[in-house]
């Protein structure tokens, strides 16, 4: 059964630094999505994109967080220049319609 | 926009027995779709159920099925004869008619007793 991918699943860095989260969707699907879920807190929407273009994007997505479909299957965050709160575990989906599904998720660790 | 709120910050129930989870949410959309996530230790967020807004027919998946009272803006999550597996956290979930936005609740956490 087709599922979607992520890589890492876990990343440390330092604060300030620049972090890339990878993601490969379900090959036919043409939604895609980044979530995130601060551990014990609920799953926040970060943005959605379609069409090689931002479809929708929440208050938590400034201009520190950027996404990319550099080819035909991979999916990226990125996340300029990390702060403390960001840490969080990250979660890509996608869909093909009207009906997600998630990655296992990228623990992101900021020290 | 939507908010969804899920008013039970826990729930117990014991194995083989019955439980309801509860959610409701706002919107001003007539068309939509809502979902029942699980998230187990694994964090994995794993789909349970699903159901369209324009259905009237409650959704049903083996174990699970849902109450959705389209008027009040609620949609229960019931689980039939709970199993250990079940533990987990339970996130319900709004999307919107555009399909761009999928918008959670807190979150349950379900203990199941042996």
């Amino acid at each position: 059964e087709p599922e979607v991918t992520q890589t890492p699943s876990h990343q440390v860095t330092q604060m300030g630094q620049e972090v890339i989260l990878r993601c490969v969707p379900i090959s036919n699907h043409l939604y895609f999505y980044w979530y995130r879920q601060i551990l014990g807190q609920k799953v926040e929407f970060l943005v959605s994109f379609y069409n090689n273009e931002i479809s929708e994007k929440s208050e938590i997505f400034d201009d520190q967080f950027s996404v990319e479909r550099p080819d035909g299957s991979n999916f990226t965050l990125k996340i300029r220049s990390t702060k403390l709160e960001d840490s969080a575990m990250y979660f890509c989906a996608s869909s093909e319609g009207y009906q997600g599904f998630f990655g296992p998720g990228t623990r992101l660790t900021v020290l | 926009a939507q908010t969804v709120t899920q008013s039970q910050p826990e729930m117990s129930v014991q194995e083989a027995e019955t439980v309801t989870l509860s959610c409701t949410y706002d919107t001003s959309e007539s068309d939509y779709y809502l979902f029942w996530y699980k998230q187990p230790p694994s964090r994995q967020m794993i789909l349970v159920i699903r159901q369209e807004a324009y259905k009237q027919q409650n959704a049903t998946e083996n174990r699970f099925s849902v109450n959705f009272q389209k008027a009040a803006k609620s949609f229960s999550l019931k689980i039939s004869d709970s199993q250990l597996g079940d533990a987990a956290m339970y996130f319900c979930a709004y999307l919107n008619n555009a399909g761009n936005m999928l918008t959670f609740g807190g979150g349950t956490r379900l203990m199941v007793k042996p």
